[in-house]
């Protein structure tokens, strides 16, 4: 199994532009989130989905859409890049919502000039 | 709503000595706590969680926590620490019955072993 995978690993942007983080994860998992993760401030949620079909936001979803058509991908969407979205962005996976602990993919690391 | 607090934003401690980081939380029914440990320039690798029975976890490595309702801490502990144990660490809670689908994070506790 690969697990939780991201791309890409490294992203540079302009401010306005826009752009997907790619995760996929191949342990059927259900459940499935996004975290950014900034200095000081540990992991903030972005989003989450408890399967295919379904998300719903978390604590710092302004600025950031998702979808769920499948139950492997779960796609980040930047719709118009800022430069408080510089960060590293984590996506997790987990078999239940409640009592599953997270795998987590590699990151990626976003800068918006 | 649910928080997680890691009062120490770094630990010290040399080789073979005890090693504990701290955890302590907020939630409004019964907690589900976990732990996880960053190593630099990778995601976060799960090392243990409390769910339910008894209070002394343990999880990957040689480390362990003991969940404490009363002082609503859940800190982390190894006997015997060793330089390949630093990293940052965090604690994160689910409270299933008011928090619903969220995990939520504490800021990190960055732990150096020494020689």
């Amino acid at each position: 199994n690969a697990g939780v995978t991201q791309t890409p690993k490294f992203q540079v942007l302009k401010t306005g532009q826009s752009m997907t983080l790619q995760c996929a994860q191949d342990m059927n998992h259900e459940y499935m989130s996004w975290y950014r993760q900034d200095p000081g401030m540990g992991l903030r949620l972005i989003h989450y989905s408890v399967g295919a079909g379904i998300t719903d936001q978390g604590e710092v979803p302004n600025g950031y859409n998702v979808s769920r058509s499948t139950t492997e991908d779960f796609p980040l969407r930047l719709l118009s890049a800022a430069p408080s979205q510089t960060s590293v962005y984590f996506c997790a996976s987990s078999y239940s919502s409640g009592r599953g602990e997270q795998y987590f993919g590699p990151g990626t690391r976003l800068t918006v000039t | 709503a649910q928080s997680v607090a890691q009062p120490e934003d770094q630990v010290n401690v040399a080789e073979g000595n005890p090693l504990t980081v701290k955890c302590t939380y907020s939630v409004s029914g019964n907690p589900y706590l976990f732990w996880y440990v960053q190593y630099p320039n990778r995601g976060l690798q799960f090392l243990l969680k409390y769910i339910t029975g008894d209070n002394l976890v343990k999880g990957s490595y040689g480390f362990e926590a003991e969940f404490n309702k009363s002082q609503t801490s859940f800190h982390l502990k190894k006997p015997s620490a060793l330089v390949s144990d630093s990293a940052l660490y965090f604690c994160a809670v689910r409270d299933p019955t008011g928090g619903g689908n969220k995990l939520t994070f504490g800021t990190g506790t960055q732990l150096k072993v020494e020689l």
